[in-house]
């Protein structure tokens, strides 16, 4: 089940910023890291921002994440035509004792 | 290079079984928790089960508990997913993970295998 709350669809042209959302609660955003995944039609998920606004080696430093209570956020900063993906947020959920993952944000390239 | 080879889906009947594979290199399997994760398709990622690096603990979803069971040969660094009373709703791309411990992100993703539930 999806417990964290994302917009389907966000957009812009190339250099632009594009902010996604990522709502939960306390027993997932509010108290575990968040973390960002990139998926382009056919492949595998991608780990892009882990620890709320951590970048793994080789992830353009256009990434970025942040965190505020139950809410979390990534912003793509200069976006560019490559970053056309879906973007899923994900966190610990101490009582489900496990991953949840966000609804899923098709980010389009204008 | 860290590399994560499903196998093992299929087309199978609802009430069937199939067990899935995991196979690991170019890490220390056993200092890794594990994940599976699907996606059906057209929809999005759901988490479906983890163990830890000696497999001491697992965790399941809601969707998948008493059904399906997740174990790991650090051996031979294998973990597999047996699936039990399938459903139709369990068609799906599934992806094993790694995460450097139980809640860790999940850093490295295999391609996928597809189950197909019909």
């Amino acid at each position: 089940q999806s417990v964290l709350t994302q917009p389907p669809s966000a957009s812009g042209t190339p250099g632009q910023t594009v902010t996604i959302s990522c709502s939960g609660g306390s027993s997932n955003v509010g108290s575990e890291s968040v973390n960002w995944y990139q998926q382009t039609p056919g492949t595998a998920p991608k780990l892009i921002i882990y620890g709320d606004d951590q970048r793994p080696s080789g992830v353009p430093h256009r990434f970025s994440g942040s965190k505020s209570g139950t809410s979390a956020s990534l912003a793509i900063s200069g976006l560019q035509s490559e970053d056309e993906a879906d973007y899923y947020c994900s966190a610990w959920d101490d009582s489900l004792k496990g991953f949840v993952f966000g609804t899923g944000t098709r980010v389009t390239v204008l | 290079e860290v590399q994560l080879v499903e196998s093992g889906g299929d087309l199978v009947q609802p009430g069937g079984s199939l067990r899935l594979s995991c196979a690991a290199s170019g890490f220390t399997f056993s200092s890794y928790a594990m994940s599976w994760v699907r996606q059906a398709p057209g929809k999005g990622l759901e988490w479906v089960s983890i163990t830890s690096g000696s497999g001491g603990m697992r965790y399941y979803a809601d969707s998948v508990k008493g059904r399906f069971t997740i174990s790991r040969d650090n051996s031979k660094k294998v973990v597999w997913l047996q699936m039990n009373g399938l459903r139709v709703d369990d068609t799906a791309i599934y992806y094993c993970a790694r995460g450097e411990v139980v809640a860790a992100p999940l850093d490295s993703w295999g391609q996928g295998t597809l189950v197909a539930v019909s």
